[in-house]
């Protein structure tokens, strides 16, 4: 199975300022995934990362806000920009194998904005 | 209704018990995962079914496609294995749908 690694693990920033989050795979995956955790909500889809293409946002994120880069099938980047303290969350990456049943998760990177 | 649901929301036992959580879910699936997130957050991935049972170590996770339903059994619990227990079902190709997840307390 592939294994993902997401960085930072955790950061702690200023209002206004952007960070991005990788995640690399050790091998090559179809599709990946952006995911945030709320305070004391479940893991919701941000978008889809194509590689090649833009990324597919779900109903409430937008590039603006969440701008995803995925130059190939190992590597993508979520930035969150201006941030404010309601982007606290949890931001956790996944991607997708061959045949669609195989899965795998980065470790997740808690973002603090102050 | 939730696509996802997980029972119990919290569970808290004692050192050495042995451990059911539940998860039951409404769409069609290829494949369901279960997550333990860690208290700092941090999230591993545990088991990924898509029919029948795994055991690793102590935990044993079982799904039942017919019912839609699926299970993570941990036995003689230690306290490490306080986490939050989060439920993954990957719809029929599509992107994941994540339960609310059962935070479990296991006390000396």
């Amino acid at each position: 199975s592939a294994v993902i690694s997401q960085k930072p693990s955790r950061d702690i920033c200023q209002r206004g300022t952007s960070l991005t989050i990788q995640c690399q795979v050790d091998s090559q995956v179809t599709m990946m995934f952006w995911y945030r955790q709320q305070p004391g909500q479940s893991l919701t889809l941000i978008a889809t990362a194509n590689q090649g293409s833009e990324a597919t946002y779900e109903s409430g994120f937008v590039i603006d806000k969440f701008p995803i880069s995925r130059p190939n099938l190992t590597f993508s980047t979520l930035t969150v920009s201006n941030m404010s303290p309601e982007d606290s969350s949890i931001y956790l990456c996944s991607g997708e194998g061959q045949g669609g049943t195989e899965a795998f998760f980065g470790q997740g990177t808690r973002l603090t904005v102050v | 209704k939730n696509e996802v649901e997980q029972s119990p929301q919290n569970l808290t036992a004692q050192e050495g018990e042995f451990i059911t959580i539940n998860c039951s879910y409404s769409v069609g699936i290829s494949a369901l995962h279960w997550l333990q997130q860690h208290p700092g957050g941090g999230i591993v991935s545990l088991f990924m079914l898509s029919s029948g049972k795994k055991k690793h170590g102590r935990l044993i996770a079982t799904i039942n496609i017919q019912e839609k339903h699926s299970s993570l059994h941990i036995t003689a619990s230690h306290p490490r294995d306080s986490a939050v227990y989060i439920c993954a079902v990957l719809a029929n190709g599509q992107n994941f749908v994540f339960g609310p997840g059962t935070r479990l307390s296991v006390l000396p």
